[in-house]
């Protein structure tokens, strides 16, 4: 059965730090893991895809990384501003439905 | 840009009652699903639905949810008769194919409240 798990639960930094957020997964036959975010009482927004075949993708200050052999992935998240505190998701696609992790809770400190 | 609405965004009802949160699913979308959070905890797979049948569905999903796509536009999520547990934030999502080739895009949710 597969099981995400995310580390740390919560994380706070001063503003203009760059960080990462850790994700990791027993099965590594996924199709995708897809970060996402998600502000309190709100919905998810995908922040990023990777597809298997694929070790990384970029959008702005955002970088996600997939190591599907081991399990992992990260998201590195450059020059944090206090407008990044959310919590953030990994999820990983098999079989046509996707498995969430617990999430990161990320405080930007201004 | 397309996305995914869903209605009504915060729904409060009384246990045993029955609720139909409704979806309005992007355009030329094929595959739904519905998901849903309970306070705390993760996001958590119910149903996939695709060519008016559903096409796998979760351990939570028994038989006090339904879902249907009662015309071409809509998709719903129908709760027989509430229980307090079922309180949580219900995500709906649509993919143009399986999520295993394409990604799915996320409503907003709807907060179910049961009293």
């Amino acid at each position: 059965k597969q099981e995400v798990t995310q580390i740390p639960a919560a994380l706070s930094v001063p503003e203009g730090e760059n960080l990462v957020l850790n994700c990791s997964f027993t099965d590594s036959a996924i199709y995708n893991l897809q970060w996402f975010r998600q502000d309190p009482g709100k919905g998810l927004t995908s922040l990023l895809l990777i597809q298997s075949s694929q070790r990384e993708q970029t959008s702005g200050r955002l970088n996600a990384s997939l190591d599907k052999s081991s399990g992992r992935s990260t998201l590195y998240i450059a020059a944090s501003q206090p407008g990044d505190s959310a919590t953030y998701l990994c999820a990983v696609d098999r079989d046509d439905k996707i498995i969430f992790g617990k999430g990161t809770r990320l405080h930007i400190l201004p | 840009e397309p996305e995914v609405t869903q209605t009504p965004s915060h729904q409060v009802t009384q246990m045993g009652q029955e609720v139909i949160l409704r979806c309005v699913p992007i355009s030329n979308h094929l595959y739904f699903y519905w998901y849903r959070q309970i306070l705390g905890q993760k996001v958590e797979f119910l149903v996939s639905f695709y060519n008016n049948e559903i096409s796998e569905k979760s351990e939570i999903f028994d038989d006090q949810f339904s879902v249907e796509r009662p015309d071409g536009s809509n998709f719903t999520l129908k709760i027989r008769s509430t229980k307090l547990e079922d309180s949580a934030m219900y995500f709906c999502a649509s993919s143009t194919q399986g999520t295993e080739n394409t990604e799915a895009f996320f409503g907003q949710g709807t907060r179910l409240t049961v009293v």
